[in-house]
């Protein structure tokens, strides 16, 4: 079985660009959530999607945003993009979340360098 | 609003040596508890999870979890450390809930170093 899978891997974009990630959840997963990860702030929650619908929210400005189509995959979008947006994106996903019960397997993440 | 804190940065062991790594948690509710492990360039796994029962939780590679609750405590141990468990550790929380509140709340992280 396939695990959660991410693309791309590495980006490198300029200030003022906007960047569009992509997570593909493992098979029969229906929740997935996004994190950020930096050496400042660790491992914040961005949001989470469940059958198509944003469940929960993190802090993080409205330039970052997401969906998830009817198969279950999720992209995030951040716009106008700053240098403190450089950082790993991690998506991760559960069957049906974790607060039923379900344990969230992570992704490998895309590093995301803003210069 | 949940808030984990983990009172380790740093830890350095030597090889054998007994590992506990603290992990407090903040939420006037139930919870769901994990501990996740991010050896250098991997993804975040799983190391184990606690959700009702045993407080008492075992997980993998020989690593086991005691959930205090008058504590507000979920402290990872490990009898005898191998230089394979040199990573970064991080312990989490969920609240429990039927209707699907999935913000996880992380901890800083624990960086474990472990000398051969």
């Amino acid at each position: 079985k396939a695990g959660v899978t991410q693309t791309p891997r590495y980006l490198i974009k300029t200030r003022g660009q906007q960047v569009t990630l992509s997570c593909s959840p493992i098979s029969g997963h229906r929740s997935v959530s996004w994190y950020q990860q930096t050496p400042g702030q660790g491992l914040q929650f961005l949001f989470e999607y469940f059958s198509e619908t944003q469940r929960n929210k993190g802090n993080f400005p409205g330039r970052f945003s997401g969906r998830q189509f009817s198969n279950s995959r999720s992209e995030m979008n951040v716009s106008t993009l700053e240098l403190g947006d450089s950082a790993l994106y991690l998506c991760a996903s559960s069957f049906q979340g974790t607060s039923s019960g379900n344990t969230i397997y992570f992704g490998e993440g895309s590093w995301l360098t803003v210069v | 609003a949940q808030s984990v804190s983990q009172h380790n940065h740093h830890v350095i062991l030597s090889e054998a040596a007994s590992l506990e790594l603290g992990c407090n948690y903040s939420y006037g509710g139930t919870v769901n508890l994990f501990w996740y492990v991010q050896y250098p360039g991997q993804h975040l796994q799983l190391l184990l999870k606690y959700f009702s029962g045993d407080p008492l939780v075992k997980g993998i590679k020989g690593f086991e979890a005691e959930f205090i609750k008058s504590k507000f405590s979920f402290n990872l141990r490990k009898p005898s450390v191998q230089w394979s468990d040199t990573a970064e550790y991080f312990c989490a929380v969920t609240p429990r809930s039927n209707f699907g509140n999935e913000k996880l709340t992380f901890g800083t992280g624990t960086r474990l170093t472990i000398i051969p």
